[in-house]
């Protein structure tokens, strides 16, 4: 078995502040990723990371930087945070190639103020 | 462009029912379909996936069936119980690595 941890779980900013996310994973996973979830919206992929140093866009990555340090940790930027943003980012991992089963972590809640 | 569809957006049934949730999708080429389920506060887990080279997957209460043809699947979850009470997304992926598509997710609450 294995964990994801997300720090902070929860994260208050202000307009225009650049705030980071972290991720970590024991899963010893290749790859990594950051959704945005919204009320009503679903998940959407902001970035993805299948080994270390690597780094790929996903549909939502405007306005977000990530870095994959190393293997087992995976950060989200958020460039620029707008007001009265509000969604939960989501981290998970996954075996190369088993993309469709990905363990999640609970999340970070953001709040911009 | 919202390439999978979930319907309906929330679902409510008493205990003992089967709950049916409806997913539906426009690209020909997704051929792999995980079901996830997330419960408040928490990320999603996966609950249980069907290929395309099947027509139905039964793990338990939980059922997947997946018709091709129509490019729709639907999952059932019999004698639902209040602890099933949770948001299940419907993903899809075309196999080789590629990323997941999430639809919009159906809220069930099971009542008892």
């Amino acid at each position: 078995g294995g964990i994801i941890t997300q720090t902070p779980k929860f994260l208050i900013g202000q307009e225009g502040q650049k705030l980071t996310l972290k991720c970590q994973q024991n899963f010893n996973h290749d790859t990594m990723y950051w959704y945005r979830q919204d009320s009503g919206k679903g998940l959407r992929l902001i970035y993805y990371s299948i080994t270390e140093n690597d780094l790929q866009k996903g549909d939502l990555s405007e306005g977000y930087d990530a870095s994959r340090e190393k293997k087992s940790s995976f950060s989200l930027t958020v460039t620029s945070a707008q007001k009265n943003e509000m969604a939960v980012f989501l981290c998970a991992s996954s075996k190369r190639d088993r993309e469709d089963e990905q363990y999640f972590g609970p999340g970070t809640r953001l709040t911009v103020l | 462009q919202q390439q999978v569809r979930q319907s309906p957006q929330s679902l409510t049934v008493w205990e003992g029912e089967t709950a049916i949730l409806n997913c539906s999708y426009e690209d020909s080429t997704f051929n792999y379909f995980p079901w996830y389920q997330q419960f408040p506060g928490e990320g999603p887990a996966l609950l249980i996936s069907i290929s395309s080279v099947s027509d139905k997957k039964e793990d338990g209460r939980f059922t997947i069936f997946f018709n091709k043809r129509e490019k729709k699947l639907s999952l059932h979850i019999t004698d639902s119980q209040p602890g099933d009470s949770a948001t299940y997304f419907c993903a899809a992926s075309t196999g080789s690595f590629n990323k997941l598509t999430f639809g919009a997710g159906t809220r069930l609450a099971v009542c008892p």
